[in-house]
């Protein structure tokens, strides 16, 4: 079975803290996407990850690929509020465009 | 230029009406797609047009209806909807396969 599966589903931290969001697929992929989307808004595409070691940063978040792990990470460094939003990992398992997706990490950060 | 353009941003329907939300893009993609969200939970991918043709329908019932009249208009034709149809609808288009731009979505209320 296809399966994206993130965790934590929900995190909860202070300004300033650093965190990792993970995200482990069960099938080969060599392309996962991080989308963030804001309350009751759309998804905003964040970063591709096209290779086994692809490491991309924006700012405070970094995401990292290990294909033979089968695992991507989001990492946060010293986090601002501005972050809080919910944040998606989505495979592309090469079949007609699909993505599989995780169920989300909805990432709340306290002043 | 990255946008997706969607219309309407809300709509409330009776489970008798029909009714049209659209999507356009003007970034030369060949891909688009209609998602349905419900809250708190990941897109569901409904349709995916590849080069004006439909090449994904996941098992959509037919009160939902695609048109794609050219490679940059998408359409979805709604039709004696319940009210478990209500959602947010996202479309998104992609130069295949890469990074997919979602639009910022229609929030559909059935009554």
């Amino acid at each position: 079975e296809l399966k994206v599966e993130q965790n934590p589903l929900f995190l909860s931290m202070q300004e300033g803290k650093n965190y990792t969001i993970y995200c482990n697929y069960s099938t080969t992929s060599d392309r996962l996407y991080w989308y963030r989307q804001d309350p009751g808004k759309s998804l905003e595409s964040l970063f591709v990850l096209l290779s086994n070691g692809a490491v991309k940063q924006e700012g405070r978040l970094m995401a990292s690929l290990d294909t033979k792990a089968r695992l991507s990470t989001l990492h946060i460094t010293a986090a601002v509020h501005d972050l809080s939003a919910t944040y998606f990992c989505a495979v592309d398992i090469g079949r007609n465009y699909q993505l599989i997706w995780g169920a989300g990490t909805k990432l709340i950060i306290k002043p | 230029d990255t946008e997706v353009t969607q219309t309407p941003k809300h709509l409330v329907m009776g489970m008798t009406n029909k009714k049209s939300l659209k999507c356009e893009q003007h970034m030369g993609h060949r891909a688009m797609y209609w998602y349905k969200q419900k809250a708190k939970k990941p897109p569901e991918l409904m349709f995916v047009y590849s080069y004006e043709k439909l090449s994904i329908n996941e098992s959509v019932p037919s009160r939902f209806s695609p048109e794609c009249p050219n490679s940059s208009l998408l359409n979805l034709h709604l039709h004696a909807l319940q009210p478990e149809d209500s959602a947010l609808y996202l479309c998104a288009s992609s130069q295949s396969p890469d990074t997919q731009y979602f639009g910022p979505g229609t929030r559909l209320t059935v009554l």
